[in-house]
């Protein structure tokens, strides 16, 4: 199994902070031609997680600009600009490259 | 619109057979490129998947509960059935379902149900 990992494991940010949320792979998730499958979620209490990031970079639908995603291979990097009380929670990577699909342990962001 | 939405027990003893329904819209599972998949969340753990099911009945389960594990479609009725047999505490955990948009070269989760919290406790 590909194994992920995350650091740091939680952060405590004040509103209009940047964030970088790091995830590394065991093996590489980029594929011969190019593409990269890997994933970003954030979990919020209450509530199921949502896609944020997918292909590595790609904003899913209505994600505001302020998230953003980046790597290849086995290291990538979720960055949030400038971090809004919405934005707390749990961040996870996962990679679908292959099955059995594996995710982070998580990145808890609070806000200050 | 996609919708998912799971439905089950919220409480079930150990040794027992968990199955859990999740009835979706918006989407067959005839149609190529989607799948229905199965994550959960223990309390105070991470987030894990569990295993999912493609267009065309193809089904990829989590290696360590593939023993216990089955997970069904009926694609009639818009539903997948997943079934963890001999459950005990390790299964206490939210459940959920979601909707996976699947080709050659991408994958996401993008559609999530509200999830279900379920119980093992004698």
């Amino acid at each position: 199994d590909i194994v992920m990992t995350q650091s740091p494991g939680s952060l405590h940010v004040t509103p209009g902070e940047a964030v970088s949320i790091s995830c590394w792979s065991s093996e590489s998730v980029q594929s011969p031609d190019g593409h990269i499958y890997l994933d970003w979620y954030l979990k919020k209490p209450g509530q199921a997680p949502q896609l944020l990031i997918y292909l590595a970079s790609r904003r899913a639908s209505g994600v505001p600009d302020r998230f953003s995603g980046s790597g290849s291979g086995t290291d990538f990097t979720l960055t949030i600009s400038r971090v809004e009380a919405e934005d707390v929670g749990i961040y996870y990577c996962i990679q679908v490259r292959q099955t059995p699909f594996t995710l982070g342990p998580g990145t808890r962001v609070d806000i200050k | 619109q996609i919708t998912l939405q799971e439905s089950g027990p919220t409480l079930v003893k150990p040794t027992e057979t968990l199955t859990l329904t999740c009835t979706f819209s918006g989407f067959s599972l005839n149609t190529g490129g989607v799948a229905v998949a199965w994550f959960r969340q223990p309390p105070g753990r991470a987030l894990e998947w569990i295993g999912l099911i493609y267009w065309g009945d193809d089904r990829r389960l989590r290696p360590s509960l593939r023993s216990s594990l089955a997970m069904t479609s009926d694609t009639s009725k818009n539903q997948v059935v997943l079934t963890i047999s001999n459950v005990d505490h390790m299964d206490t955990a939210t459940y959920y379902c979601t909707h996976m948009s699947s080709t050659m070269t991408t994958g996401f989760f993008d559609y999530w149900g509200q999830g279900i919290v379920v119980t093992v406790s004698s």
